[in-house]
């Protein structure tokens, strides 16, 4: 059965970086494509972006870009998810999601993309 | 970035009720829409994709519905276990971007 199991939780100082892994299972890694979402406490989702497991290709959203970096070890089936410079508005829960279809479509032409299996979580408390 | 309102923000329904909840975007994208359903500490599940196809092993009493700007997750008879919070999802252009969610609530 698919599975993605995330790296326990962080408690990081302002400033630092956490890096959050995300092991697969059950399905062939480099087929699909992988997202990563966070979720601060109390609020809703927030994606960050995205790799295409295969060839490595990314798209960070605007809010995190130099500051997010997303890797994979094809070999480990292993994705990651490393964010600098933190601050407590950092805090929150992040997530991975198996990506179905690429995140560049041509309007209906492309079958619509989503994301099917999510990890259990990673809780990072950014905190002095 | 495409722009995304839920409505309600929350609503209070019994057991057995017929629950909608609605997702506008700030502008069209086809049919380009999921559904997740969120339990208190855990990870988003995948309901509805491509704005009416039902993930494998979610209920039927779920359904989505919509195109252009204008869609609806539809619980057709409430049960114990529905009691969530209900985020809509855009995946036309990235960013990908959640509506604020929609929490259902005992009543």
């Amino acid at each position: 059965q698919v599975q993605l199991v995330q790296s326990g939780a962080e408690v990081k100082k302002p400033g630092a970086s956490v890096k959050v892994s995300c092991k697969t299972s059950g399905y062939t890694f480099a087929a699909y494509y992988m997202h990563w979402v966070r979720q601060a406490p109390g609020q809703g989702l927030e994606w960050m972006g995205w790799m295409n497991l295969n060839t490595g290709g990314t798209y960070y959203a605007q809010k995190f870009q130099g500051r997010v970096t997303m890797t994979r070890d094809t070999s480990m089936s292993t994705a990651y998810m490393e964010l600098s410079r933190l601050t407590s508005d950092d805090s929150a829960v992040y997530y991975c999601a198996r990506g179905i279809g690429d995140i560049v479509v041509v309007p209906d032409a492309t079958r619509p993309p989503y994301s099917d299996y999510w990890g259990q979580g990673t809780l990072v408390t950014v905190s002095s | 970035d495409i722009q995304m309102t839920q409505s309600p923000s929350s609503l209070s329904a019994s057991v057995g009720d017929r629950v909608t909840i609605t997702c506008r975007t700030s502008q069209s994208i086809s049919n380009y829409l999921n559904w997740y359903q969120q339990k208190p500490g855990k990870a988003p599940k995948l309901l509805i994709y491509a704005a009416s196809s039902l993930q494998s092993g979610v209920p039927s009493r779920f359904s989505g519905s919509g195109s252009g700007t204008d869609f609806t997750l539809t619980i057709s008879s409430l049960q114990p276990e529905d009691f969530a919070t209900y985020y809509c999802q855009q995946s036309y252009s990235p960013p990908w971007t959640f509506g604020q969610g929609t929490k259902v609530e005992i009543k």
